[in-house]
């Protein structure tokens, strides 16, 4: 079956590390994309990629980082310099032409 | 002034009720518009995607848009415990012609259908 896996689906993260999120897609999708969600906040945008080694700031990019070195992979990192890590982070991907977002089931962070 | 504004709710219906669930926009450059449906610690799935103002049905589910009043709607019929969940309204706008299916979400309404 064609989708979106997101792992780990729980990670705990100490104070001043780096961790990284696992993203793959099978959906020969060009597009993809994090996003971050809060409580009460809905979903807010951290990068998205077009096409291969590209990729582009969403609306909270700081304190993250990706790339996209291969179609089906897009891995983001939460690095040190992200204040309030803690969040349930959501990967997704769509056609160039189309709109709809299809998403993985998420990776829940937890700073301890 | 968020570009977009959903009522978090919560939204608590009993079971065959009808459910309005509602978002307004800022933004008259938004042209796509989406529902998405979440369970507790999944992901989103998409119910319902539109473009043009109107009515679109598929099942119980009507997606209405109003382009005029920079309003959406979402309407569930007979409602069942199984639609309670949190529903995310998603917009996006056309860039150079090419969609690049950038979304923005409303904040989520948690819905609750009790037997």
């Amino acid at each position: 079956d064609g989708g979106i896996t997101q792992s780990p689906k729980y990670l705990f993260r100490k104070e001043g590390q780096n961790v990284t999120l696992s993203c793959e897609q099978n959906l020969n999708h060009d597009a993809m994309y994090w996003y971050r969600q809060d409580p009460g906040q809905g979903l807010r945008l951290i990068y998205y990629s077009q096409i291969v080694n590209d990729f582009q700031k969403g609306d909270i990019a700081e304190g993250y980082s990706v790339s996209r070195e291969k179609k089906e992979s897009f891995p983001l990192t939460v690095t040190s310099a992200q204040k309030n890590p803690t969040a349930f982070y959501l990967c997704a991907s769509s056609t160039t032409t189309g709109q709809a977002n299809t998403f993985g089931s998420g990776t829940r962070l937890t700073v301890v | 002034q968020k570009e977009v504004e959903q009522d978090p709710g919560p939204l608590s219906v009993p079971e065959g009720a009808i459910v309005s669930l509602n978002c307004t926009y800022s933004n008259s450059a938004f042209q796509y518009f989406m529902w998405y449906r979440q369970y507790s610690r999944k992901g989103p799935e998409l119910l319902m995607y539109t473009y043009s103002s109107g009515n679109k049905e598929d099942g119980r589910f009507t997606a209405q848009v109003d382009k005029s009043s920079k309003y959406i709607s979402l309407f569930i019929r007979d409602s069942q415990p199984s639609d309670s969940a949190t529903y995310l309204c998603a917009m996006s706008v056309l860039a150079g012609g090419t969609s690049y299916g950038k979304l923005t979400f409303g904040q989520g309404t948690i819905l609750t259908v009790h037997p």
